[in-house]
């Protein structure tokens, strides 16, 4: 069990372009989390996959923003058609039902949008 | 409803003082209530975390208080370390089905003084 791994750590791209995150679970969590997290502020939620289901998006994930976890493994999320206010911390946590409540994140993968 | 507030946003503590930081909370249907730990570049770790049906829990120095009629809840560090220096997020959630979707506090950034 090596933890939540998330791919890339840092990101630096030009307004417009796409990117894409990659967020690898501890390998038997069954539900899977994206927050951000913008500087001074606490995370905040996105999105979450139970299996490969999404089952809740927050209104913060605008149409340019889209989650998938296929397999009910890793996640990927991506970002279209990128804005500087998509600058954040992007933060992935898995949980599993036999540690109930607890949320394991990852070490993020950080966006600046220039 | 979905708001936590927390303060204070930053503390200074000088080596084995004790460190508080308060959390209030709106939604009474939230049942589990953690407390977070982030260095910088990491993602935030679990600390410590309490459920309404008891009113403190000790784990080493760290202790959580929690007043349910008030809907507030503290963490207390004692004998703080410069080891301690980190924001603290606090964060409350519902577990629905064993999921649980966190709404967190905006962090305090603690400085333990050598």
């Amino acid at each position: 069990d090596t933890g939540v791994s998330q791919d890339p750590r840092h990101k630096i791209t030009k307004r417009g372009q796409n990117v894409t995150f990659r967020c690898d679970p501890i390998s038997e969590h069954n539900r899977l989390y994206w927050y951000r997290q913008t500087l001074g502020q606490g995370p905040e939620f996105l999105t979450y996959f139970q299996n490969e289901a999404q089952l809740e998006k927050s209104r913060l994930l605008s149409d340019r923003f889209s989650a998938e976890r296929p397999k009910g493994s890793f996640s990927t999320l991506e970002i279209q058609r990128t804005e500087q206010g998509d600058s954040a911390m992007y933060l992935c946590a898995s949980s599993s039902l036999a540690v109930n409540g607890e949320l394991f994140f990852g070490e993020g993968s950080r966006l600046t949008v220039l | 409803q979905q708001q936590v507030k927390q303060s204070p946003q930053s503390l200074i503590v000088q080596k084995g003082g004790i460190s508080i930081i308060n959390c209030a909370y709106e939604n009474t249907a939230f049942d589990y209530f953690p407390w977070y730990q982030q260095f910088p570049g990491k993602g935030p770790a679990l600390l410590i975390a309490i459920r309404p049906d008891v009113s403190e829990k000790k784990e080493g120095r760290f202790t959580i208080s929690f007043n349910k009629s008030a809907k507030q809840f503290s963490l207390h560090i004692m004998d703080s370390q410069p080891g301690d220096s980190a924001t603290y997020f606090c964060a409350a959630s519902r577990g629905t089905s064993g999921t649980y979707k966190y709404i967190f506090g905006t962090g305090t950034r603690l400085k333990v003084l050598a």
